[in-house]
């Protein structure tokens, strides 16, 4: 089955040691998301790929950024964890924004990955 | 930048019967999509319904069904027959059909289905 898969699924890691959180896809989708999700609030967009083009969201952090050497693959680099920096991230796919077809526009996501900051 | 409120933080319904999540929407574009997606505890966000704007027909599937009204930019989920696997937070989202490829999201509804 077509899907989005990320690794992950927990990570541990202490305060100010760089992590990297990666996620690959299957569906062949031209945009690539990364959300940060805490505890029973709604997913907040980090960054996304159309393509190669990179869009970082006006209050995403330094700390945090982004690779995305092909299609499938997509990697979260977090360069010095912060306690804050304890949260759920998912990667997330679609279509591009006109793109025709059926299931066309809508959002896939990934299982997640737990960070955990000591 | 478009926002999603819902309004209902918590909701609770008893097993079988029918309940209503709200959302509400804020947007100058004309063409989009609407969505309701379901994050059970400790598990995967999955799509549970999509409208498209320029539809007039309310989206249905099978007991999920939703009540899209424009002019009011209210989009709201009603669940018939509800089951304790319903129980989960849903979260409704926004996207424009055309321009940018972010998806909005609303602050989520924590749903619990009583025995």
């Amino acid at each position: 089955d077509a899907m989005v898969i990320q690794n992950p699924r927990y990570q541990v890691t202490q305060f100010g040691k760089p992590v990297t959180l990666s996620c690959s896809q299957t569906l062949n989708h031209n945009v690539m998301y990364w959300y940060q999700q805490k505890s029973s609030q709604a997913p907040k967009l980090l960054f996304h790929y159309y393509d190669k083009d990179f869009n970082n969201e006006a209050d995403t952090p330094d700390n945090f950024q982004s690779r995305r050497p092909n299609t499938s693959f997509c990697f979260l680099d977090i360069r010095s964890p912060g306690l804050g920096d304890a949260a759920m991230y998912l990667c997330a796919t679609s279509r591009g924004a006109g793109t025709g077809g059926s299931g066309a526009n809508v959002l896939t996501f990934g299982a997640g990955s737990r960070l955990t900051v000591l | 930048a478009q926002t999603v409120t819902q309004s209902q933080p918590e909701m609770s319904v008893q097993e079988a019967e029918t309940v209503t999540l709200s959302c509400t929407y804020d947007t100058s574009e004309s063409d989009y999509y609407l969505f309701w997606y379901k994050q059970p505890p400790s598990r995967q966000m999955i799509l549970v319904i999509r409208q498209e704007a320029y539809k007039q027909q309310n989206a249905t599937e099978n007991r999920f069904s939703v009540n899209f009204q424009k002019a009011a930019k209210s989009f709201s989920l009603k669940i018939s027959d509800s089951q304790l696997g319903d129980a989960a937070m849903y979260f409704c989202a926004y996207r424009s059909r055309v321009t940018g490829n972010q998806f909005y999201f609303g602050t989520g509804t924590s749903l619990t289905v009583i025995p």
